[in-house]
């Protein structure tokens, strides 16, 4: 089992619309989750952090968080065909200093 | 602030060369990383430093060496380049309590 999974996509959706990108992850003592975006040929850029379950949200952006599921997840509300990009997810155990990602999931907004 | 910036951008390499790649960071950030990316993959941590000084070994460190001196530079020593090693190479600053990544924009290396 790979300690963080996402689906590849892609995973398309028209402009206006909500994009649902889910996460899950193995280890129960993870304690760090970070949402990137990484458009094709540039560097991930953070998008969000969340420590804690529950909803965090800014902009047009929320996260998720649900510990006793395992599972992280990012909405985008009213997407743009400028959200079209690949998005990682990334889980830090508690104790460690690093942080294991995804391989990412394919967001297409189609205008 | 310039964040995290690396050179060189792109560099083509002979197998059996070597090369450093150089990477600093100007946000007085504890933590540093490099990851490789291959095409369609995620990110593979090679090696990661807590401080000036103090490094450690990530999930693909073999062929690669590190060194922190200072707080800000963080480089990237690849000894007798090899084809596998054909990839992005991003390095990543934190801050010690945070651990929310700022991403360099990448060195694109090619070994034939």
């Amino acid at each position: 089992q790979k300690e963080v999974e996402q689906n590849s996509g892609p995973l398309s959706v028209p402009e206006g619309a909500i994009a649902s990108l889910n996460c899950t992850y193995s280890d129960r003592g993870s304690q760090s989750f970070f949402w990137y975006r990484q458009y094709s040929g540039k560097s991930p850029e953070l998008i969000m952090s969340i420590y804690s379950n529950g909803d965090k949200e800014d902009g047009r952006f929320t996260a998720q968080l649900n510990k006793a599921s395992q599972y992280v997840s990012l909405l985008i509300r009213d997407s743009q065909p400028s959200d079209s990009a690949t998005y990682l997810c990334a889980v830090r155990k508690g104790g460690y200093q690093k942080v294991t990602f995804g391989t990412g999931t394919k967001l297409q907004v189609i205008p | 602030n310039a964040g995290v910036t690396q050179t060189p951008k792109f560099r083509i390499l002979k197998i059996g060369q070597s090369m450093t790649l150089q990477c600093a960071q100007d946000m007085n950030h504890n933590y540093m990383y490099w990851y490789r990316q291959d095409p369609g993959m995620g990110l593979k941590l090679i090696y990661y430093s807590v401080g000036a000084g103090i490094t450690d070994k990530g999930e693909v460190p073999n062929g690669y060496n590190v060194s922190r001196s200072t707080t800000e530079d963080f480089p990237l020593r690849l000894e007798l380049a090899a084809p596998s090693q054909t990839s992005v190479y991003f390095c990543a600053s934190s801050h010690r309590d945070l651990y929310e990544q700022y991403f360099g924009p990448g060195t694109r290396l090619t070994v034939t």
